[in-house]
Parts: C-alpha cells; structure tokens; sequence
C-alpha cells in the first residue's frame, strides 16, 4: 500500500521569507506526485504535478517541487511567502487509480 | 463554467438519521470520489467510481453507501451505522478512467455535523 509522509504538521514562517513543505512518498516502478492546497472550508486546489521527465515541476502561484527518486521526497518549496499563502498543503502520490493523501502541513505566514 | 458542485455545503442530523450528501460534476468526469477529512488526518477515501453504474470501496467505506446512476452524479449517504460521521466531506472527479497520472478536480465541500 502507498504512503505519503508530510514531514511537518505545521510550519510559521514570516511574510516574504522562503520556505519548504517536506513530503516522502512510497518507492513505485512509476511515480505519480501531486500537491494541493486548501483554504479553510474549501476543497482542494492542485498547486502542481510530477508525471515524469524534469524533476524540477513549476506550479501556480510561485511554488515548485523538486523529485528526488533517491531520496523518495517531493518537497514543496517558495522563495518568497505572503500572508495568502496561509492555508493547508497535501502531498498525494497517484496508484491503482486511487490518490494516497499525506495528513497534511498547515503553512501559517505571520505579518 | 464547469466544475464541481456539492450540496448543503453545511449539514445537520441527529442521531440514527441517514443523510445524502449531493455531488454533480459537469467536466464530462469518468472517474468520481468521496473523501472524509478530519483535522490532522489528510484525506481518507470512502468510495470511488471510475464508470456509470460501478463503484468501489475505498479505505473507510463502513457506514456509507453510495449510487452512480448517471455521469454527472455520485451521491454519497452516510447511515446510522457509521459511528462517528461529523466529518467534512469532499468530493472530486477525474477525467479518463480515474488513471494514477489523472489530476482530480475537488468540490467546495460539506460540513456535516451530528447533534
């Protein structure tokens, strides 16, 4: 069975300051990543995938995540946060036409 | 514009009542799901469908059931034998057959809350 770790449950980071959302997935012949992001009492936005090929996946909004089959990590990672990027991140990895969610990283970006 | 709607987006019920929480997608969807999210758990898969008229248990199915009798909808209802249903729940849907590789669209979500 899959399993997606989200490595922190929350992380504060201040306005403007960089920050990484760590995230381990399970080995598979073929990886599938995404990460979401939800604002509170709202569904699932996905920020960005990896399907295959660059392991350096551009999503919205700033963010990008690097895949490191080596490793089994998909971490999430901005330069430079502003207060809107308050919100909860998950990790999923895609198999068996099912997607495996971590639990998680609340991102709370103080003034 | 398409996408994803649930219904109520807040839900009340008493004890022992079933409930059918509402999904309709018109993104042309194959593949639909419904999570369960509670706080600090991620997201827990109770059924998905990836074509009219079949579904599959996911992870968490006990106390639920659910229909797809059309494309565009997969109603979820949540019965009395599930014992601790005050959840938020969320429904998504993804194109093609529900394939790994398939990014899946969410719905805003019901709150559903037993008294």
């Amino acid at each position: 069975a899959q399993s997606v770790t989200q490595l922190d449950s929350q992380v504060p980071v201040f306005e403007e300051a960089p920050v990484e959302l760590r995230c381990n997935y399970s080995s598979s012949v073929s990886v599938y990543l995404f990460w979401y992001v939800q604002y509170p009492n709202q569904g699932l936005q996905l920020l960005l995938k990896y399907l295959s090929g660059s392991t350096l996946v551009k999503g919205i909004n700033g963010f990008e995540a690097e895949f490191n089959k080596s490793q089994t990590s998909f971490h999430l990672r901005k330069p430079s946060v502003h207060i809107s990027d308050t919100a909860e991140y998950f990790c999923a990895q895609g198999s068996n036409y099912k997607l495996t969610f971590g639990k998680g990283t609340l991102l709370t970006v103080n003034p | 514009d398409g996408g994803i709607t649930q219904s109520p987006k807040y839900l009340f019920r008493k004890e022992g009542q079933n409930v059918t929480l509402s999904c309709e997608q018109n993104l042309n969807h194959d593949a639909m799901y419904w999570y369960r999210q509670d706080p600090g758990q991620g997201l827990r898969l109770i059924y998905y469908s990836q074509i009219v008229n079949d579904f599959q248990k996911g992870d968490i199915a006990e106390g639920y059931s659910v229909s797809r009798e059309k494309k565009e909808s997969f109603p979820l209802t949540v019965t009395s034998a599930q014992k601790n249903p005050t959840a938020f729940y969320l429904c998504a849907s993804s194109i093609g057959s529900g394939g790994d590789y398939n990014e899946q669209f969410f719905g805003p979500g019901t709150r559903l809350t037993v008294l």
